[in-house]
């Protein structure tokens, strides 16, 4: 089975512009999750989705949004990219039901300059 | 709310000594566990899971986790490390088993582990 896939790898904006982060998850399951991963902050949940549905949402301004297609692949949009939005952005995938186990892609390294 | 800590931010092991990275974690309920690892550049492989049953789990390379429930703790452990086990490895607790409740992972700082010859 193929993994979870994450497109573009890498992403070069200027502060204000916005972006869109793609994922695919792994066949068959339905729920999708992000982080961003920061030197100085870690690895932080942003939001997760399940049957198109946000179902849970990290602590994170509105600038950062998502959605969830009926094939299960995922988006997510940073609007008026500030310079502390430079994190590289993970996307997990699982079956979403429950006693799961998040399987990781290789993620999205966005530089905001 | 929930939380993870990894006390050690940087451990370094001789090759083929043995290896342990501490994992303390605070949850209200039966928490979910995991260990992850992370190569420069790359995103997070999953090592081991607890879920629940047996408290001492058994992962992927050659690793092992123990739970321990008095302790609050996960501690990973490697009996001889290899050099290709330079990396970093991040401790995580989910919030399951409920459907309802999402798939959200609160992850440890991570522990950076250097391999000497």
């Amino acid at each position: 089975k193929a993994g979870v896939t994450q497109t573009p790898r890498y992403l070069i904006k200027t502060r204000g512009q916005q972006v869109t982060l793609s994922c695919s998850p792994i066949s068959g399951h339905r729920s999708v999750s992000w982080y961003q991963q920061t030197p100085g902050q870690g690895l932080q949940f942003l939001f997760e989705y399940f049957s198109e549905t946000q179902r849970n949402k990290g602590n994170f301004p509105g600038r950062f949004s998502g959605r969830q297609f009926s094939n299960s692949r995922s988006e997510m949009n940073v609007s008026t990219l500030e310079l502390g939005d430079s994190a590289l952005y993970l996307c997990a995938s699982s079956l979403g039901t429950g006693a799961d186990t998040q399987y990781f892609g290789p993620g999205t390294r966005l530089t905001v300059l | 709310a929930q939380s993870v800590t990894q006390p050690d931010i940087h451990i370094t092991v001789s090759e083929g000594a043995s290896l342990e990275l501490r994992c303390n974690y605070s949850y209200g309920a039966t928490p979910y566990l995991f260990w992850y690892v992370q190569s420069p550049g790359q995103g997070l492989q999953l090592l081991l899971k607890y879920f629940s049953g047996d408290t001492l789990v058994q992962g992927i390379k050659g690793f092992e986790a123990e739970f321990k429930r008095s302790q609050s703790s996960f501690n990973l452990r490697k009996p001889s490390v290899h050099w290709s086990d330079a990396a970093e490895y991040f401790c995580a607790v989910g919030e399951g088993p409920i459907q309802a409740a999402g798939n959200k992972l609160t992850f440890g700082g991570g522990t950076r582990v250097l391999v000497k010859p």
